[in-house]
């Protein structure tokens, strides 16, 4: 099975610009989590999808938004950008919110700098 | 609030030492625990995970964890390192009281020595 993609890989933007990154899961997988990724916090859940719902979200503010899409793709869009918002930015996909699902799989992340 | 801690930053070992990774998390309810590895430049990769059962619980490339309730850890050990251990160490703890959120540590950046 091809492992879960991101892209773009990395991004360059500008600060007060809006930005918008893709996940495609695993092959199968319904539920998709984004994190946040840095130096000095290390990971941080954003929030996780499954069906085409937002199932949980973590303590991000609203500038920070996503969506999933019926063949459980998955895109997260920040807007009016910051400095810090600069991250690697991780999807992770598992097949379900079953205990037997808790196994995250990740992809490589797409490295956003804010300029 | 949900909170794991790894009690290394940065570990640095010689070729065939033991290596002990600490993580804590403060939860009181049930939990799933994971430790992740990202060598670099590469994914994040699951090395092992506990759910239930035998809290000594072992994983790929010689690791091993041992989940101890009563002290709220899952240390991670490896009884002789490589070269090619040489990556970033992450602790992951979900908590089922609290919803599904996978809460991560900060991470121990292992560096082994030829």
């Amino acid at each position: 099975k091809a492992g879960v993609t991101q892209t773009p890989r990395y991004l360059i933007k500008t600060r007060g610009q809006q930005v918008t990154l893709s996940c495609s899961p695993i092959s199968g997988h319904r539920s998709v989590s984004w994190y946040q990724q840095t130096p000095g916090q290390g990971l941080q859940f954003l929030f996780e999808y499954f069906s085409e719902t937002q199932r949980n979200k973590g303590n991000f503010p609203g500038r920070f938004s996503g969506r999933q899409f019926s063949n459980s793709r998955s895109e997260m869009n920040v807007s009016t950008l910051e400095l810090g918002d600069s991250a690697l930015y991780l999807c992770a996909s598992r097949p379900g919110l079953a205990l037997l699902h808790y196994e995250q799989y990740f992809g490589p992340g797409t490295r956003l700098t804010v300029t | 609030a949900q909170s794991v801690s790894q009690h290394n930053h940065h570990v640095i070992l010689s070729e065939a030492a033991s290596l002990e990774l600490g993580c804590n998390y403060s939860y009181g309810g049930t939990v799933n625990l994971f430790w992740y590895v990202q060598y670099p430049g590469q994914h994040l990769q699951l090395l092992l995970k506990y759910f239930s059962g035998d809290p000594l619980v072992k994983g790929i490339k010689g690791f091993e964890a041992e989940f101890i309730k009563s002290k709220f850890s899952f240390n991670l050990r490896k009884p002789s390192v490589q070269w090619s251990d040489t990556a970033e160490y992450f602790c992951a703890v979900n908590a089922r009281n609290y919803g599904q959120n996978f809460v991560f540590g900060p991470g121990t950046r292992l560096s082994v020595l030829p």
